[in-house]
């Protein structure tokens, strides 16, 4: 079983809608999760932290579920420029060791 | 804002040649790490390093090497290149206590 696993996609929607990507992680000792966001052909860009407690940036919303070792992302109102690879990643230990699904393609269309 | 460059963007090598991938940060980093990534692998971790002339193995260590002589620097070694070894690199940066990662730009390697 992948450390982190993620629905690769892709996923088509058109401007406006909501998505949700999902993504699980195998090692209950993890303590820290992230989305990161990756354009074709070029390196990925930490979209934002997740927290036990949900937090929202604007129009994406991403939730953490400990117990089910479950993580989301929600975009709302989706953009054409949100089209990308969304990444899941998660901190298994304190020294930065990081551990990366493989992403989800998200294209959003007019 | 912190930046990581690697030498090259594009790469073809020979099967057989020994390969330099440079990797340089700016913001006087402590952590730094190689990935390679796969169409549906995802990112793997090859080496990291927590401080100069540091290293660890990461997940996929074999078949590379790497060198932290400063701060600044962390290389990555291709000690005999393999066909099996064309990948995009990336390098990544991240200060001790902030968990995100910056990423360079990549290096598309081949070989052939």
């Amino acid at each position: 079983r992948k450390e982190v696993e993620q629905d690769p996609g892709p996923f088509n929607v058109p401007e406006g809608a909501t998505v949700a990507f999902n993504c699980t992680y195998s090692n209950s000792a993890s303590q820290s999760f992230f989305w990161y966001r990756q354009d074709c052909r070029k390196e990925p860009k930490l979209l934002m932290s997740v927290y036990s407690s949900g937090n929202e940036d604007g129009r994406f919303t991403a939730q953490l579920n400990r117990a089910s070792q479950y993580i989301s992302l929600l975009i709302r109102d989706s953009k054409l420029s949100d089209s990308a690879t969304y990444l899941c990643v998660v901190n298994i230990l304190s020294n930065n060791d990081m551990r990366f699904g493989a992403g989800t393609r998200l294209t959003v269309k007019p | 804002d912190v930046k990581v460059t690697q030498s090259s963007r594009y790469l073809v090598k020979r099967t057989g040649e020994k390969v330099f991938l440079e990797c340089v940060q700016d913001m006087d980093h402590e952590n730094m790490f190689w990935y390679r990534q796969d169409p549906g692998l995802g990112l793997r971790l090859i080496y990291f390093s927590y401080d100069v002339k540091m290293k660890e193995k990461g997940d996929i260590p074999e078949g590379y090497s790497v060198s932290r002589e400063k701060k600044e620097r962390f290389s990555l070694i291709l000690e005999s290149a393999s066909t099996n070894q064309t990948s995009m690199y990336l390098c990544a940066s991240s200060s001790t206590g902030d968990y995100g990662y910056t990423f360079g730009s990549g290096t598309r390697l081949t070989v052939v």
